[in-house]
């Protein structure tokens, strides 16, 4: 079963506003998580990340929420920009296991 | 559902060695899976994508005589590191593409831990 899901295949977000990428998780043994942003033809690319024993991490633009007691993860984009634009994956992990979510197409509209 | 699963897990070898790793769609049919390698900084090189009873097509500076994929049916893709070297040792990740569901969705492997001694 998928350990990882993400429930919306597709956002989108017109430019300026927030982006808001939602993601939930099974397994509470995993206690590392992670967001990737994919564009076409390339790998996904490490974006932010964080560990179980917080519940915000914060880059710039880019803030990841961890629920622990919901097991759910959100990432928000503040302000959006079209280069934004990508698909976004969430993964979660423990020791070597990693799994990933199927992902979430952001679209940020001019 | 839509679960792909990877093996082994974890593999250690000597150099010199082959090692195939096998990944599965087991439920649903994916015509096409996609050959990943992480690297120290987490983000995920493409190395190929694999379509069911063709070819793969190989990324740039990915040698296709050293990573020997097969796609042969639509549930299984196999990555063969062939004549592996300590600096061929990291975190092999596929995925899988449900063409019933969308041309984004990716389903992910588990992974395989790779170390060549």
């Amino acid at each position: 079963d998928q350990q990882v899901k993400q429930n919306s295949p597709s956002l989108s977000v017109q430019e300026g506003r927030i982006s808001i990428l939602n993601c939930d998780y099974t397994n509470s043994m995993f206690d590392y998580f992670l967001w990737y942003k994919k564009y076409p033809a390339e790998g996904p690319t490490f974006l932010i990340s964080i560990s179980s024993i917080k519940d915000k991490n914060e880059d710039g633009r880019f803030t990841v929420f961890l629920n622990k007691s919901a097991k759910h993860l959100s990432l928000h984009i503040v302000p959006s920009q079209p280069g934004d634009s990508a698909v976004y994956f969430c993964a979660a992990s423990r020791n070597n296991d990693m799994r990933f979510g199927a992902g979430t197409r952001l679209t940020v509209k001019p | 559902g839509a679960v792909v699963s990877q093996h082994p897990s974890r593999v250690i070898c000597k150099s010199g060695t082959s090692v195939k790793i096998e990944c599965r769609s087991l439920d649903f049919q994916a015509t096409t899976m996609f050959w990943y390698r992480q690297f120290p900084k987490k983000s995920l090189m493409l190395m190929a994508t694999s379509n069911e009873g063709s070819k793969a097509t190989y990324e740039q500076g990915v040698e296709k005589d050293k990573f020997l994929i097969n796609h042969a049916s639509l549930t299984l893709s196999t990555l063969t590191v062939t004549s592996a070297h300590p600096e061929d040792s990291s975190f092999y990740i596929c995925s899988a593409r449900d063409l019933q569901v969308s041309t984004d969705t990716q389903y992910f492997g588990p992974g395989t831990r790779l170390t060549v001694l």
